[in-house]
């Protein structure tokens, strides 16, 4: 696709769910990120794939968040018995490469409200 | 634990007149991004610098990454309704461990140009 890809834009769900949060990057793109961005603040590092493997785990808040992606393109963030502080905007974004300077092409997110 | 401070939070102008805004850290940044942000989209690059003392300009947009690189300005020259929207910074470094992959942004400052 010509950008990335969220789905769905919106999700709503009930307190203790389960929820899948699906991203399609830019064709080619190497690198893939997840970030949260909470209402009237910037994104939230979640994780960061290089490839199929997580090259950085350490902005998920804990092992209710997990984050797969098996074939090195399409990933999907997991999160597990949700709680309504868990509402937010989760964006994801792709790029070439990893490492510095690269330019990373962000998706219009994801936004999750737990009831 | 990286951060990054923004300043002004919220910012309302008339079109014409010229603002800055500034992103400060105590951490010494590899490079630094800024980002425009509008509603119910991703944040969408401008600029990264990676040079202490480095100016980029981008038409009425100039950039400057601090000597230490540790902060940073945005300043718009005559702005525009069109300037409006959430302006963020982003940091990226590999200290203590840190992969490239993680962006540390700012809070945010919400730029609105009135007619």
């Amino acid at each position: 696709g010509a950008g990335v890809s969220q789905t769905p834009s919106n999700k709503v769900t009930e307190k203790g769910k389960y929820v899948e949060l699906r991203c399609d990057p830019i064709s080619g793109h190497t690198a893939l990120y997840w970030y949260r961005q909470s209402l009237g603040q910037g994104p939230e590092f979640l994780i960061y794939f290089q490839g199929t493997g997580a090259a950085d785990d350490s902005g998920l808040p804990n092992d209710r968040f997990f984050a797969v992606r098996p074939e090195g393109s399409v990933s999907t963030l997991k999160i597990q018995r949700t709680e309504r502080g868990d509402s937010a905007v989760y964006l994801c974004a792709s790029s070439s490469e990893g490492g510095r300077w690269a330019e990373a092409f962000f998706g219009q997110g994801t936004r999750l409200t737990v009831v | 634990t990286q951060l990054l401070e923004q300043s002004p939070q919220f910012l309302s102008i008339q079109e014409g007149e010229n603002l800055t805004v500034y992103c400060n850290s105590s951490s010494v940044f590899s490079s630094l991004q800024w980002y425009r942000q509008e509603p119910g989209e991703g944040p969408v690059l401008l600029v990264t610098v990676v040079t202490g003392g480095e100016v980029k300009k981008l038409k009425r947009l100039t950039f400057q990454f601090g000597d230490a690189r540790k902060d940073s300005s945005l300043h718009i020259t005559a702005a525009q309704p069109g300037d409006t929207g959430l302006y963020l910074c982003a940091g990226q470094s590999n200290a203590g461990g840190t992969s490239y992959g993680k962006l540390t942004f700012g809070q945010g400052t919400i730029l609105t140009v009135h007619p």
